[in-house]
């Protein structure tokens, strides 16, 4: 049973404009959620986290909005540049515990 | 430059032989981790550890093995037991219970078992 959902295996967005990645968790005692970019055959790369208790992340161009009623949280990409092409994970965990679980990814094409 | 290395890049084993992926990380992390990567699968943990000489299965444990004799060594060993041992390999580090949850990746080891 997935308890981080990412329900768009891909996205494609004009250079330029906003990029929105969405992701939904199941389990109500998560409390710190977390974005990774990954290209082909690399490592991810942290890119923005937030903790319950906030709304809101703001860091450059990106931006994490946390909606905790409806258990959804988003990636706000502005404005989307070519090199953010890559797959986007969602992962949340809780309490500080030492597992972090992933969602499945979401990939990212940065149209010119 | 502090960072987590993998090694190596890509490997190829022969079908019922043992392997074993390095990762090191010179972070002075406590927490390390292994997760496995398949197409439209995300990243799923293989094993984790908290502590020198500790570590604890994840939710794919079965036919790998793992060892945690350093601070900055996590090796992964996969076994003949493992049914479908071909996946992208990710080696990660985390501060520890204090910091937050961020986790550092390494950059991966592409298994190939023919």
């Amino acid at each position: 049973d997935q308890q981080v959902k990412q329900n768009s295996p891909s996205l494609s967005v004009q250079e330029g404009r906003i990029s929105i990645l969405n992701c939904d968790y199941t389990n109500s005692m998560f409390d710190y959620f977390l974005w990774y970019k990954k290209y082909p055959a690399e490592g991810p790369t942290f890119l923005i986290s937030i903790s319950s208790i906030k709304d809101k992340n703001e860091d450059g161009r990106f931006t994490v909005f946390l909606n905790k009623s409806a258990k959804h949280l988003s990636l706000h990409i502005v404005p989307s540049q070519p090199g953010d092409s890559a797959v986007y994970f969602c992962a949340a965990s809780m309490n500080r515990d030492d597992k972090i679980i992933f969602g499945k990814g979401t990939r990212l094409h940065i149209l010119p | 430059d502090g960072g987590i290395t993998q090694s190596p890049k890509y490997l190829f084993r022969k079908e019922g032989q043992n392997v074993t992926l390095s990762c090191e990380q010179n972070l002075n992390h406590d927490a390390m981790y292994w997760y496995r990567q398949d197409p439209g699968q995300g990243l799923r943990l293989i094993y984790y550890s908290q502590i020198v000489n500790d570590f604890q299965k994840g939710d794919i444990a079965e036919g790998y093995s793992v060892s945690r004799e350093k601070k900055e060594s996590f090796p992964l060993t996969v076994t003949s037991a493992q049914k479908n041992p071909t996946a992208f390999y990710l080696c990660a580090s985390r501060m520890g219970l204090a910091g937050n949850n961020e986790q550092f990746f390494g950059p991966g080891t592409r298994l190939t078992v023919l």
